[in-house]
């Protein structure tokens, strides 16, 4: 259990679907971020929010649209995907965005696994 | 540009001791991360480095030099249990984390 929980942990989408990844943290964290992690390949930063506002964006499709409404909660809105959107996203988050407080240690979800069709 | 290169795969015998490498370049330089993550799991924090030399914590210990850009992480008496992917991680001057692909670990009987 890492304080941090996402839902649903398996999805499957059609193409033309719209549907939502939610993300939730306990611990008290400022900052929350999505990265999208496929096989074999580097952890890719999508979104960052600290204290509710976007602070990066890592040049992502806008099919992707992230909303943070609250410190404790991230969701990521999913629309007109494409197959190689398929992969595990990951939600995680930090005690600040910089970084700069202890180790910048990064508390993870188990991730939702999506599958587009 | 910035890159993190380590082994796709290592395969070790249980008992044994093993040492996953990891090279690094980034724009500046605030640290290096060991994050395991077992199959169908969170990745879960193991290290952070940002002095040279090695810091131990039990049965994982993670070495840096900055002067190498290079790192490791080296597991002993290894358990089933260890079979997982480790993934390195280097933070940049603006804070930023750079992985590298990860490695897998596989332990055998």
């Amino acid at each position: 259990e890492t304080g941090v929980t996402q839902t649903p942990r398996h999805l499957v989408m059609g193409m033309t679907n719209k549907k939502s990844l939610k993300c939730e943290q306990h611990l008290g964290h400022n900052a929350m971020y999505w990265y999208k992690q496929s096989a074999k390949k580097p952890l890719e930063l999508m979104f960052v929010y600290s204290l509710e506002e976007r602070v990066e964006n890592n040049s992502v499709p806008s099919r992707f649209s992230p909303e943070c409404p609250n410190s404790s909660h991230l969701f990521l809105h999913l629309h007109t995907l494409q197959p190689e959107d398929s992969a595990l996203y990951l939600c995680a988050s930090s005690q600040a965005w910089t970084s700069v407080l202890g180790t910048g240690e990064l508390f993870f979800g188990e991730g939702s696994r999506l599958t587009v069709l | 540009g910035q890159n993190i290169d380590q082994p796709t795969e290592m395969t070790a015998t249980e008992g044994a001791i093993v040492q996953i490498n990891c090279t690094y370049q980034t724009s500046g330089f605030n640290g290096l991360f060991w994050y395991q993550q077992h199959a169908g799991e969170a990745p879960t924090f193991l290290s952070y480095n940002v002095l040279d030399g090695l810091e131990e914590k039990g049965r994982f210990s993670s070495f840096l030099s900055r002067s190498k850009g290079y790192s490791y992480l080296l597991l002993k008496e290894l358990q089933m249990k260890d079979s997982a992917s480790y993934l390195c991680a280097g933070m940049d001057s603006n804070y930023q984390l750079i992985w590298g692909a990860g490695t897998k670990l596989i332990i055998k009987p």
